[in-house]
């Protein structure tokens, strides 16, 4: 299964772009890179995802290397509310063909300092 | 709709004991997983299913047990409880390009 390495915390200014940065260098061609983010213990909600091509939604933007190996989820204006753990995920293929699961990463601890 | 549904929310078991999570959707999703959330750690998957009838081993199988019945539900069963066991366990469906979670059950193994 392809795994991804994230830095393990990181602080922004309020106001200021976070840049959250994801390796995921043993991604497969047809393998989605998906964003995630927990806030304290509660059950993680969805940001982005992409496969190729840059994304952005009303929440970030997620820019894609050209080889796919990495990735970087932009949250363009943070706010304190942005403080949370964000999870790179990749979805890969099981066994089963045509379905899928989700693998999660370890997880940035975002802090957004007033 | 209620979405998932995980019980209990709160166990407390002694070492050796066994016990069921209980997870239950009424979004008629195919997809169910399970993971498990330690202290200061990312999400690892336990056990999933991609429709009832056919379960498979996540990352961190190894003590637990699962089975899909019907599409709502997908129990998870400890077999015989252990400290190492202590932690936050999260069920969620997923459909397309969103998962769903639940509250979360948290447990503690004395």
């Amino acid at each position: 299964d392809a795994k991804t390495t994230q830095p393990p915390s990181m602080d922004c200014a309020e106001g200021r772009a976070a840049n959250l940065p994801c390796n995921h260098s043993t991604i497969s061609g047809n393998e989605y890179v998906y964003w995630y983010r927990q806030i304290h213990s509660q059950g993680p909600q969805y940001i982005i995802h992409g496969l190729k091509n840059n994304e952005t939604n009303e929440m970030a933007s997620l820019i894609i290397t050209e080889d796919r190996k990495s990735s970087t989820l932009i949250l363009p204006h943070a706010t304190l509310r942005d403080t949370a753990v964000y999870y790179c995920i990749v979805r890969v293929a099981t066994s089963t063909s045509g379905t899928y699961k989700y693998i999660f990463g370890t997880g940035t601890r975002l802090k957004v300092l007033a | 709709n209620a979405g998932v549904t995980q019980t209990p929310k709160f166990q407390v078991l002694k070492t050796g004991q066994s016990m069921t999570l209980q997870c239950a959707q009424d979004m008629n999703h195919e997809y169910m997983s399970w993971y498990r959330q330690d202290p200061g750690m990312g999400l690892r998957l336990i056990h999933y299913s991609v429709g009832a009838g056919i379960t498979d081993q996540g990352e961190v199988p190894n003590g637990y047990n699962v089975s899909r019945s019907t599409t709502e539900d997908f129990p998870l069963r400890l077999l015989s409880a252990a400290p190492s066991q202590t932690s936050v366990y999260f069920c969620a469906t997923y459909r397309g390009n969103t998962i769903y979670f639940g509250e979360g059950s948290w447990l503690t193994v004395v």
